[in-house]
């Protein structure tokens, strides 16, 4: 059983450009979560999605960031005109339920 | 005050001996405990997790947590070198079974 996947591992953007990170949670898991982890700091909770529908973006910035999780295919976290405020570790997590999460490998997001 | 608190180390013990990570968090209500495992450049990797007052024993970890004093602690007996990561503590607050609440973590380092 594949753990939690998610590409790219590393992503080199330059300001203004959009970023798309992906994220295809453990076989059988229906909840995905996404954190962010700024350098030397802990995780930060963003977003709570279901199968097409969005259970929780209170921790998404207002702007530029959108997350969704389609019927088919992984969940996608979209980051239009990156700035370099947005470099950190995203981290996405699945469970099959309200319960423990795990946690995919990241993808390190770099604006230059 | 932060939701949830840990010292940032670095903790350094011997190999053999106990290493004991703490962690306070402020919300009372607050329901379940986990403790996460994150080597450097990696994914947070899930090794406990505590509901009820107590101890709760897995292998060499056990997890400790007592409400009324709003404090979990991780004892990792006969530690070894690979035990070397930061260790993060996280809460779910009592308004969602599901989000995560990170403490910034506790580095740990066991000489050989």
């Amino acid at each position: 059983n594949a753990g939690v996947m998610q590409n790219p591992r590393h992503l080199v953007r330059r300001r203004g450009q959009e970023a798309r990170l992906r994220c295809s949670p453990m076989k059988g898991h229906s909840h995905v979560y996404w954190y962010r982890q700024l350098p030397e700091e802990g995780l930060k909770f963003m977003v709570y999605l279901q199968k097409e529908n969005i259970i929780d973006e209170s921790g998404m910035p207002k702007e530029r960031f959108s997350a969704e999780f389609p019927k088919e295919g992984p969940s996608i976290l979209r980051i239009q005109q990156v700035v370099r405020g947005d470099s950190a570790a995203y981290f996405c997590a699945s469970s099959p339920a309200r319960t423990e999460a795990f946690f995919g490998q990241g993808t390190r997001l770099t604006v230059v | 005050q932060k939701e949830v608190e840990q010292n940032s180390g670095p903790l350094s013990v011997p190999e053999g001996a106990i290493a004991s990570l703490n962690c306070t968090y402020s919300d009372r209500g607050s329901q379940s405990f986990f403790w996460y495992r994150q080597y450097s450049g990696k994914s947070p990797e899930l090794i406990m997790s505590i509901y009820s007052n107590g101890d709760k024993e897995d292998g060499r970890f056990t997890a400790q947590l007592n409400k009324a004093s709003q404090y979990v602690s991780l004892l990792i007996r006969d530690s070894q070198p690979s035990d070397s990561a930061t260790y993060l503590c996280a809460v779910n607050p009592p308004d969602s079974s599901y989000k995560l609440i990170f403490g910034s973590g506790t580095r740990l380092l066991v000489r050989p």
